[in-house]
This record gives structure tokens, sequence and C-alpha cells, in this order.
């Protein structure tokens, strides 16, 4: 399985947009760019997903490198509920198992 | 709420004793997951099965079964328990192999 890169944590003040980068130089042409967060003391949940083109949902935004070896999730308008783990995951997409792979994601912390 | 039900919430254990955790899947979701989260591992996938039958097989020890039932719900078996398989588990569900996964709220196995 591909491997990404995250920086442990980061910081942001509520209200603010949040840019949370991820690295992930060995990408395979059909790896999907997948984000999930967990909020304290609760399961993982899905953010969003993307192959090549940017992306957008009622929850965030993805942005994809032009050579897919690096992605941003963005939170345009970070809020306390928003303080959680978030995790970027790759999955094969000729894959025949959904198995997720967990790196040790980037913990945010939203300032008041 | 994710739709997917995980039983006990809380389970208090010995060494030595085997326990049986449930997942409830969401309503028409084939595929269940089975994930475990220590402090010192991260969130690692244990087994994975869809429409009853094994699909994938990550990091789980041969103390541990799983299985799905006809109805779908699943069972995480695990005997022999000792200290360090005091961890969170959680459960996950999604329509097809590489859909969008939606977690439980996991339980918390304490082994003393």
């Amino acid at each position: 399985d591909a491997k990404t890169t995250q920086p442990n944590s980061m910081e942001s003040n509520e209200e603010e947009p949040v840019h949370l980068p991820c690295n992930h130089s060995t990408i395979s042409g059909t790896d999907y760019i997948h984000w999930y967060r967990q909020l304290p003391s609760q399961g993982p949940e899905y953010v969003i997903h993307g192959l090549t083109s940017n992306v957008n949902n009622r929850m965030a935004s993805l942005a994809i490198a032009e050579d897919r070896k690096s992605s941003t999730l963005i939170l345009h308008r970070a809020t306390l509920r928003d303080a959680a783990v978030y995790y970027c995951i790759l999955r094969v997409g000729s894959s025949n198992t959904g198995k997720l792979i967990f790196g040790q994601g980037t913990t945010l912390q939203v300032k008041p | 709420d994710s739709g997917v039900t995980q039983t006990p919430k809380h389970l208090i254990t010995a060494t030595g004793q085997r326990v049986t955790l449930r997942c409830s899947p969401r309503s028409g979701d084939l595929s269940v997951y089975w994930y475990q989260q220590s402090l010192d591992q991260g969130l690692q996938f244990l087994i994975q099965y869809y429409n009853g039958e094994e699909r994938a097989k990550g990091n789980i020890l041969e103390r541990f079964s799983a299985q799905q039932f006809p109805d779908l719900h699943s069972e995480l078996n695990l005997s022999s328990l000792e200290l360090g398989d005091s961890a969170l588990y959680f459960c996950a569900s999604s329509v097809g192999i590489l859909n969008e996964q939606f977690f439980g709220p996991g339980t918390r196995l304490t082994v003393l």
C-alpha cells in the first residue's frame, strides 16, 4: 500500500480556513485519495475523496496537485467541532478489498 | 449517528477469557470491517467480510476470529485474552467494496 505523510499536529482559529496537507509521492494511477476524521471519543467518519480533480462537498474541499503527489484538505471555516484527527488514506481503485490503512494522521486544534 | 451499531459499549474481563463483540451494519450494506485502535498501534485493520465471505485479512491474531451471518451482522471473537488486547474495537460497514465506510461507536475492551 502506498504511504502518506501528514504533519502530526496543526492549530487553527475558529471561523478561519484550515489547509491540511498530505504527501503521497508513491501514489499510483489507480489510487484514490480519501480523507477520514476522528472526533474525540468517536469512530472515524468519512470526509471526502478524489482521484484527479478537485472535489467539494458539504464538509470540505479536496485540492489535488497536478502530479497527484500531494493533496490538501480544506475546511473553509473551522468550528470547534472540527477539532479531530484527520487521516489521509490512499485506496487502490482496482482493489477487491476496501480495507483502510490508517497512518498517524494530523491532530487539528481549533482555538476560539 | 452512522447507522452502525456495536454491542457492548464497554467490556471488562480477565486475562485468558473469551469475549464476543457484535456489529450490525447499516441497512443495505454488504461489507463489514473490523478495526482495532490502541494507544501504541493506532487504528489497525483486522478483517473484512463481504456478503458473508471473508474478503481481506490484516493484522489479526490467530486468537481472534470473526464471521458475518446471513442477516449481515458480524461478530468478532477474541479468545485467550491478554493485557495487550485492551483497545477500542470499531466495526465499519459499506455498501460495496470501495464505497465510503461508516463506523460504529466502538466497543472498549479492558483486559485486567
